[in-house]
């Protein structure tokens, strides 16, 4: 079965620090979404990445994808207290089917 | 508002009792994807639904089932329900089968007792 991991699994930062948060994963995709989950709420999608090298930006936060080392990163810059969540990456797979396997989440505090 | 609708918000129930949730996606998509969260086992891909035909299945337990229906409205079906099946239910949508954006409905909170 694919495992996916994500680390660190909880992090604190400084308001106008820069981090990353790291989303490895066992097995061969080219699919690999981010999504933040604010607490008791549901998950709202941040960025689809379906090629390696793909890059997106929305804001403050930046994903990436690299296929080959089975890697992707959410980068976070300039941290502001709004972006304090959770942060799930999930790795799709299209050979059984369509399925989606999830990271642990990271759990983001920005601390003003 | 993400435009996915589901009710109902929270359900009580007894082990061994049977639900139905219901989801509603945005206008327009094809897709209907269920998802289980809890603090055991995290997030878990259940099933999606692509226009009324089964798409893919994740890790849904035979005592689950799930449709879509003709106007894309899908339902997750839980029986036997046991302690372990408390979770929240999300459920999200998306235009086509899945290599795109999803947009998810604010979930179902099962308490089974």
């Amino acid at each position: 079965e694919l495992k996916v991991e994500q680390n660190p699994l909880f992090l604190s930062m400084q308001e106008g620090k820069n981090y990353t948060i790291y989303c490895n994963y066992s097995t061969t995709s080219d699919r690999l979404y981010w999504y933040r989950q604010d607490p008791g709420k549901s998950l709202e999608s941040l960025f689809v990445l379906l090629s390696n090298g793909a890059v997106k930006q929305e804001g403050r936060l930046m994903a990436s994808l690299d296929t080959k080392a089975r890697l992707s990163t959410l980068h976070i810059t300039a941290a502001v207290h709004d972006l304090s969540a959770t942060y799930f990456c999930a790795v799709g797979l299209s050979d059984t089917g369509n399925q989606f396997y999830f990271g642990t989440g990271t759990s983001l505090t920005v601390i003003p | 508002d993400s435009g996915v609708t589901q009710t109902p918000k929270h359900l009580i129930t007894a082990t061994g009792q049977r639900v139905t949730l219901r989801c509603s996606p945005r206008s327009g998509d094809l897709s209907v994807y269920w998802y289980q969260q809890s603090l055991d086992q995290g997030l878990q891909f259940l099933i999606q639904y692509y226009n009324g035909e089964e798409r893919a299945k994740g890790n849904i337990l035979e005592r689950f089932s799930a449709q879509q229906f003709p106007d894309l409205h899908s339902e997750l079906n839980l029986s036997s329900l046991e302690l372990g099946d408390s979770a929240l239910y999300f459920c999200a949508s998306s235009a086509w089968d899945g290599q795109e954006t999803q947009y998810f409905g604010p979930g179902t909170r099962l308490l089974v007792l």
